[in-house]
Parts: structure tokens; sequence; C-alpha cells
């Protein structure tokens, strides 16, 4: 069954803790993002990455880290420079990151700060 | 920067009644994609409009793209309880995709 898997679906972080969220695909997707979602707020581009090896920092990259080291996989890492991370993270991708493609979302995972 | 925003933030319905909910760029956009994230779900695509004026149907739901391609609405006719969720336009300029904050639809049946 191809999609998106997304885990944990929820994380807690302590102070000064970093934490890595998951993503992986087994769409065959070349494009794949990391958005945040924050309650009234519309999907904020953190990361995104068209091809293994390569990514680029979307509109909110400050506290945040990324690779792509695999096709399949883009890991999110929430580093303690982010001091606001209490958000629902959502992963997606894309077939080849072209303008005109639509996106296919994870489920998601709801980080919170203890 | 692109701007997307989008009304109301929430409507609360009727089971039966219709709903609508817009989207407007504070420059031309290329294309709009609508997303619909059910509670505690996430977003699905919906559908994309590309042309100017472009009317596109799904069943209830109806989607129209402004003439100066600058905005969009999603029109649901009769609405059920199944949809229940939040709607999203997704607007795309130059090379950024910017979501609207979306529209919280809830119905009462």
């Amino acid at each position: 069954d191809g999609g998106i898997t997304q885990s944990p679906k929820y994380l807690f972080r302590k102070e000064g803790q970093n934490v890595t969220l998951s993503c992986e695909q087994n769409l065959n997707h070349d494009a794949m993002y990391w958005y945040r979602q924050d309650p009234g707020q519309g999907l904020r581009l953190i990361y995104y990455s068209q091809i293994v090896n390569d990514f680029q920092k979307g509109d909110i990259a400050e506290g945040y880290s990324v690779s792509r080291e695999k096709k399949e996989s883009f890991p999110l890492t929430v580093t303690s420079a982010q001091k606001n991370p209490t958000a629902f993270y959502l992963c997606a991708s894309s077939t080849t990151g072209a303008l005109n493609e639509k996106l296919f979302f994870g489920s998601g995972t709801q980080l919170s700060v203890l | 920067g692109q701007q997307v925003m989008q009304i109301p933030q929430y409507q609360h319905v009727q089971e039966g009644e219709d709903f609508t909910t817009y989207c407007n760029s504070s420059t031309t956009l290329s294309n709009i994609q609508w997303y619909k994230q059910r509670p505690g779900g996430h977003p699905v695509f919906l559908i994309q409009l590309v042309k100017s004026g472009e009317v596109k149907k799904q069943k209830r739901l109806t989607f129209q793209f402004g003439e100066a391609k600058k905005n969009s609405s999603l029109h649901i006719t009769a609405t059920q309880t199944t949809d229940v969720g939040t709607y999203f336009c997704a607007g795309r300029g130059g090379n950024k995709l910017v979501f609207g904050a979306g529209t919280i639809l809830r119905v009462k049946s």
C-alpha cells in the first residue's frame, strides 16, 4: 500500500533537547517537504528537497535541520534553537517537485514541549 | 511576499445548507489547489485550477478560479455531516506554494 509514513504520532521534547521526526515514502517521489501547522494558520514550509543529497530552506527553516540521504526518507530534526516547537508537523511528497503537482501528506506528528 | 487570505475562518451550518469559502491572493497565481483536512487527519488534495475563470465540479463541490487569477472559491451545496473538516486553498505564485489559513466547517445534523 503506497503512501507516506510519519513517526511518531506524538512526541514530547524537553528543554534544550533535539528531537527527530521520521518521514518515509514508498511512492517513488523525488520531492519531499516538511510543513508546520499551527492552529488558525496555514501550513508553513520548513524545508524541501527535490533530489537526494540536496535540500532547500523554506519560509521558517530557523531552528530546524533535515537530511536526504535516501530517496525514500526525509527526517526533520527540531533543534534546541527552535524556541517555539509545539506544533503539528506534516511531511509531504510530490512526483518531481514541478509547479503543477499535488502534494501527498503523511498523517503528521504532534510535537509538544514538556 | 506572497500572501493568501482565506475567509471565513470558521463556519457552522445546518445540514442541508450551502457553504462557501473564499481565497484571495496578493499576487497573480499560476494555479490554485484545494485540500481538505478531516478532524485529526491530514490534508488531502481535492483539485487544482489553472485557467483564468475556470470552474470545476466534484459532485456537490464547485471550485472557481477568478478571471484575474488572484482569487478562488469553494462552494458546497447541501452540506452533509461528512463534509466537516478544514478546507485549505494553496496558491502557486512563482516557485512558491502558499497556503491559506483554512476554513473550519462544522455541520449540525
